[in-house]
């Protein structure tokens, strides 16, 4: 079974700082894709990267990169030079590409970002 | 842009009562999926569809029934709300999971308490 774990349920990191999100993920299946979500105190939901289990490079997305250690079953967030809106929780997901395509979640982690 | 479109934004209900809440999407996305938020347990699926006639559990569907009878809308029935299904209810869609990129597009979430 697919198993996504953030083990930091709350981070603080100074403004213009980088700061890095723990991931961790298990699954069986040798297609799968790594999500990363933002969510502000407003609630939304907002889509930062994705990793593909086959992609030879770590993914950016202007200040987001994540550092894909696959052998070590990690996916982690960086965000380089943090602003204060970037204080929000973060959420890991999974998703398996080849048979039941669910998505699912870690716990999430929790960052503020302090001025 | 109406993307997905979560309706109602807040509801309370008394312990027994059955109701459904809505989910539509316009951006004719195949795979639909219904998550609860908790606090500190992230997000959970509780039922997910990868296009119209075929729906599947997620990990806590107990007391939940969905149905997909169109591309475009993907409800999500309580039958006998109870005091634990208190939550905030997330719909996402996104196109062909198999597609490798296809993150999930989320609703803004229906505010569920139950007295």
């Amino acid at each position: 079974a697919q198993k996504i774990t953030q083990t930091q349920p709350g981070m603080f990191v100074q403004e213009k700082e980088a700061v890095t999100l723990d991931c961790t993920y298990d699954t069986s299946d040798p297609s799968y894709g790594l999500f990363w979500y933002k969510q502000p105190s407003s609630g939304e939901m907002i889509f930062l990267i994705y990793q593909g289990s086959y992609d030879q490079q770590n993914a950016t997305e202007g200040r987001y990169s994540l550092n894909f250690q696959k052998a070590r079953k990690s996916a982690n967030l960086v965000i380089s030079a943090s602003q204060l809106g970037d204080s929000a929780m973060y959420f890991c997901a999974m998703r398996d590409l080849q048979s039941s395509y669910k998505l699912i979640f870690g716990s999430g982690t929790r960052l503020l970002v302090r001025p | 842009n109406a993307g997905v479109t979560q309706t109602p934004k807040f509801q309370v209900l008394k312990t027994g009562q059955s109701m459904t809440l809505q989910c539509a999407q316009d951006m004719n996305h195949e795979y639909m999926s219904w998550y609860r938020q908790d606090p500190g347990m992230g997000l959970r699926l509780i039922h997910y569809s990868v296009g119209a006639g075929i729906t599947d559990q997620g990990e806590v569907p107990n007391g939940y029934n969905v149905s997909r009878s169109t591309t475009e809308d993907f409800p999500l029935r309580l039958l006998s709300a109870a005091p634990s299904q208190t939550s905030v209810y997330f719909c996402a869609s996104s196109t062909e999971p198999g597609q490798g990129d296809s993150p999930l597009h989320f609703g803004n979430g229906t505010r569920l308490t139950v007295t």
